[in-house]
């Protein structure tokens, strides 16, 4: 099925590094999510977008819809290790019934921040 | 304000036999997602009701079925239980009416494992 390619895939970083991960897709999207992952939980929504070329933050947290609507990246600054886990985007089809309640995910970053 | 619940947490089943789970949405959202999150696949999107009508479905075979009563609570049903059904099966809920501009929020997921 579709699919959006977010990379990299995996990180390890120093307490206090800037992060920034990023998905990509074939399709236009209409809305893009960022979400948090931690074991044993469902994901957490960290920020929404809904307008090409918006950038909206969220504390350490920025995120930008991309002007062609198929790519939106997520920046987190001044990394702490509460920051561990794993960051999912994800992305809404502007395409009538067949969008409805379906977000389509990245593979998903794994972040690993060292003291 | 409660977040979306799901139960079981943790539930073990053996092969052939069906299982039925439980997801109660934010108050006041009215869509309801279900998602089959696995290592392989990542996460996938089952179905989504509103309404109590299914408006969305995913690739999944008919083993996998839902409803949403009236109070908006939903449940999903899946028979026949496969080896390859073991996964976290995730419910988000949002407000719903409209198609995007509106984020889902998920619970914490019942995990799925079949013998």
């Amino acid at each position: 099925g579709q699919q959006l390619n977010q990379s990299p895939q995996s990180m390890f970083i120093q307490e206090g590094e800037d992060v920034s991960m990023n998905c990509t897709s074939s399709s236009i999207f209409n809305t893009w999510l960022w979400y948090k992952q931690d074991p044993g939980e469902g994901p957490v929504l960290l920020i929404a977008l809904y307008k090409a070329g918006e950038l909206t933050s969220n504390g350490r947290l920025t995120a930008q819809f991309g002007i062609t609507r198929k790519d939106s990246f997520l920046n987190i600054s001044a990394s702490i290790p509460s920051d561990v886990g794993i960051y999912f985007c994800a992305g809404q089809l502007d395409a009538g019934g067949t969008s409805y309640g379906k977000l389509t995910f990245g593979q998903g970053t794994i972040l690993t921040v060292h003291p | 304000k409660a977040g979306v619940t799901q139960t079981p947490r943790y539930l073990i089943k053996t092969r052939g036999q069906q299982v039925t789970l439980s997801c109660s949405p934010i108050s006041g959202h009215r869509s309801v997602s279900w998602y089959q999150q696995t290592p392989g696949q990542g996460l996938q999107f089952l179905f989504e009701y509103f309404s109590e009508t299914q408006r969305n479905k995913g690739n999944f075979p008919g083993r996998f079925s839902g409803r949403q009563f009236s109070n908006s609570r939903s449940e999903m049903n899946v028979s026949t239980l496969e080896l390859g059904d073991s996964a976290l099966y995730l419910c988000a809920s949002s407000w719903g009416p409209t198609l995007g501009g509106q984020p889902q929020h998920f619970g914490d997921g019942t995990r799925l494992s079949i013998l």
